[in-house]
């Protein structure tokens, strides 16, 4: 049980383009889901706390308009790059947990491998 | 954000021996978490311990925290080839829905 799908697994876009990456719980609710930027060889960054039904809570640094998140339901969270630069070519993983405190696992996607050309 | 530093940053070791890795952490907690990463895939939570616990088995993994040093270590035996992987730790409290990771160990293991 719990598993989290990511999708897709690698995307290749032009600078200027936009990118949505999705991440669903199949068999599990998951009122938050963490969005999460790994650069190679370093550990998760944590760049969005997505909420469902409420605005997403951005790290400090991480640019609200260029990375849109979207909960729109228990099972579902999106991320969009906004106008693609290739400093935004990274890894991008997202997590689900399936209760609201700490003290409980988080459930990962698989990652996007995002490459901007 | 990261808290925890783990060492070593890398290991590599023969396929049968033991690997060993450990955490350190600043803030209180109230569970420590380990997690392993294949190249390039999501991360797959292994072990949870309370701060109330001080070792923990799972299978070939033992993990022991000590939160008077704010530490823990990761202990895989006899380890094989398919443990090669990045391991993190991770801290959580019971008010906090984040984790705070740390760097990583990246484990090797030679066939």
């Amino acid at each position: 049980g719990a598993v989290v799908s990511q999708h897709p697994s690698w995307v290749i876009c032009k600078s200027g383009t936009s990118v949505k990456i999705e991440c669903r719980s199949l068999d599990f609710q998951a009122t938050t889901m963490f969005w999460y930027r790994q650069f190679p060889k370093q550990s998760l960054m944590l760049m969005a706390t997505s909420n469902e039904g409420s605005k997403a809570t951005y790290e400090q640094g991480v640019e609200k308009d260029k990375f849109l998140i979207n909960h729109a339901s228990l099972t579902l969270s999106t991320l969009t790059v906004t106008s693609a630069h290739p400093e935004d070519s990274s890894f991008y993983i997202c997590s689900a947990r399936m209760g609201l405190q700490g003290n409980s696992p988080l459930h990962f996607g698989n990652g996007t491998r995002l490459t901007v050309t | 954000s990261q808290q925890g530093e783990e060492d070593p940053q890398a290991l590599s070791i023969q396929e049968g021996e033991n690997a060993t890795m450990n955490c350190s952490y600043k803030t209180s907690i109230n569970n420590l978490q380990w997690y392993r990463q294949n190249s390039g895939r999501g991360l797959v939570h292994l072990i949870l311990i309370r701060s109330n616990e001080r070792e923990k088995h799972s299978g070939r993994l033992r993990v022991t925290l000590d939160t008077s040093k704010k530490s823990s270590s990761l202990l895989i035996t006899a380890s094989r080839a398919a443990d090669t992987a990045s391991y993190f730790c991770a801290t959580g409290t019971d008010s906090n829905y984040q984790l705070i990771w740390g760097a990583g160990t990246k484990l090797i293991i030679k066939p």
